[in-house]
């Protein structure tokens, strides 16, 4: 099956300073990226859908200036958080897919656990 | 939007048969997908159903009834490596988004 790699695995961060999260592709390229979220015990909420080359769609709630997303290529999105403060310690996964719609299968990366102290 | 709910957790003993359950509220998908996840790890593909009916994978199974906006999971001979959390989830017809289910911890003693 299809790789998906994400880095780095775990980071712990000082409030205020701003993470990046890598999420790429390996074998196949990747025309839409979702990053999620995952707080212990719960789901995963989509944060945002990433297409190459445009600009992320946020999901309602998501603050787009505090969760950057870069999907410059087809095989590599980031995800920056900016100023990041305690209440967003919690799991990051980015997922890709193919190009196509309907039942395409979703890849998923390793995860993040960011921790902000 | 989506609405999928499942219970929250299902315990169980080796070798039995459990059923988890999903009931969604859609305004339309492609099929029910289903998904395990260790504590600590990313979510793995288990099986997808775009039709009505049984779809089964080994020891898992998986059933869609689009007229009773239901679908289930069904493992069988239960291993203690099964214990994870499992999750429900649809592509939404509009947006292309995978949206995930409320989740069940299936918990599988000796």
């Amino acid at each position: 099956g299809a790789v998906v790699s994400q880095h780095p695995s775990w980071v712990i961060c000082k409030s205020g300073t701003s993470v990046k999260i890598e999420c790429r592709s390996l074998d196949f390229q990747a025309t839409t990226m979702f990053w999620y979220r995952q707080f212990p015990k719960q789901s995963l909420m989509l944060m945002a859908t990433s297409n190459e080359g445009s600009k992320a769609t946020y999901e309602q709630g998501v603050e787009k200036d505090k969760f950057l997303i870069n999907h410059a290529s087809l095989t590599l999105s980031t995800l920056t958080v900016t100023s990041a403060h305690p209440e967003d310690s919690s799991f990051y996964i980015c997922s890709a897919r193919t190009a196509g719609g309907g039942n395409t299968e979703a890849f998923f990366g390793q995860g993040t656990r960011l921790t902000v102290v | 939007g989506q609405s999928l709910e499942q219970p929250s957790e299902v315990t169980a003993v080796e070798g039995a048969i459990v059923q988890i359950n999903c009931t969604y509220q859609t305004s339309g998908f492609y099929g029910l997908s289903w998904y395990q996840q260790h504590d600590g790890g990313a979510p793995t593909f288990l099986s997808y159903n775009a039709l009505d009916g049984l779809e089964e994978t080994g020891r898992f199974s998986s059933f869609l009834s689009r007229s009773d906006s239901y679908g289930y999971l069904l493992l069988q001979e239960l291993q203690m490596k099964d214990s994870a959390s499992y999750f429900c989830a649809v592509w939404e017809y509009n947006t292309d988004k995978l949206i995930f289910g409320t989740g069940t911890r299936l918990q599988v003693f000796p």
